[in-house]
């Protein structure tokens, strides 16, 4: 059982690149979600997703996108990379939705993230 | 709009000697909170929420919604437990509300 896998581990991009983190995770959970951490910020909300084709913003989406086509992948896409978007981003997933609220979350492993 | 704060960014204490890490919370509704721990190198993960109501590596919190907190308490400090620690907030269930909102973390420290 693999859980939330995401992909890359670590990745160098250039101011105004574009790329897709991916996430993936194998427990048939409807809520997934994304996250960013930063050094005296915490962890801050991307996008989420309480279901496939349903997506919505966090507290921080600017400069991200996402999409929700299957259960199991929730990508992540900057679409031009600036440097204020280096960070460790964390995919997070949860077995329901329904119910609302914070379920608890199951992590992934986490990207690095450098835009220089 | 919920917010939680953990006023203490570092937080170190002797082994053996007890922690108290500090979590408040702003929300207008009824809470569910969570502490999410994030050892060296690893993935975050669920430590406890409050309405389970259970020791998780002798870790409690209990939720006081007079003082609006949910502190994380341990009576002797191991080594083990140097860690990240995230306090979290999220609306009860039903509420229509997905987010999960998190503190800036604690880290705590023990020293040998």
């Amino acid at each position: 059982n693999a859980g939330v896998t995401q992909t890359p581990k670590f990745q160098v991009l250039k101011t105004g690149q574009s790329m897709t983190l991916q996430c993936a995770q194998d427990m048939n959970h409807e809520y997934m979600s994304w996250y960013r951490q930063d050094p005296g910020m915490g962890l801050r909300l991307i996008h989420y997703s309480v279901g496939a084709g349903i997506t919505d913003q966090g507290e921080v989406p600017n400069g991200y996108n996402v999409s929700r086509s299957t259960t199991e992948d929730f990508p992540l896409r900057l679409l031009s990379a600036a440097p204020s978007q280096t960070s460790v981003y964390f995919c997070a997933s949860s077995y329901s939705s329904k119910a609302g609220g914070g379920l608890p979350l199951h992590f992934g492993n986490g990207t690095r993230l450098t835009v220089t | 709009a919920q917010r939680v704060t953990q006023p203490e960014k570092l937080l170190s204490v002797f082994k053996g000697a007890p922690v108290e890490l500090k979590c408040n919370y702003s929300y207008s509704g009824s809470p569910e909170l969570f502490w999410y721990v994030q050892y060296s190198r690893q993935r975050l993960q669920l430590l406890l929420r409050h309405i389970s109501r259970e020791s998780i590596k002798g870790f409690t919190a209990d939720l006081n919604k007079g003082e609006t907190s949910f502190h994380l308490k341990k009576p002797f400090a191991q080594e083990e437990d140097s860690a990240m620690y995230y306090c979290a907030l999220s609306a009860s269930p039903g509420a229509g509300s997905y987010q999960l909102t998190f503190g800036k973390g604690t880290k705590l420290s023990v020293i040998p």
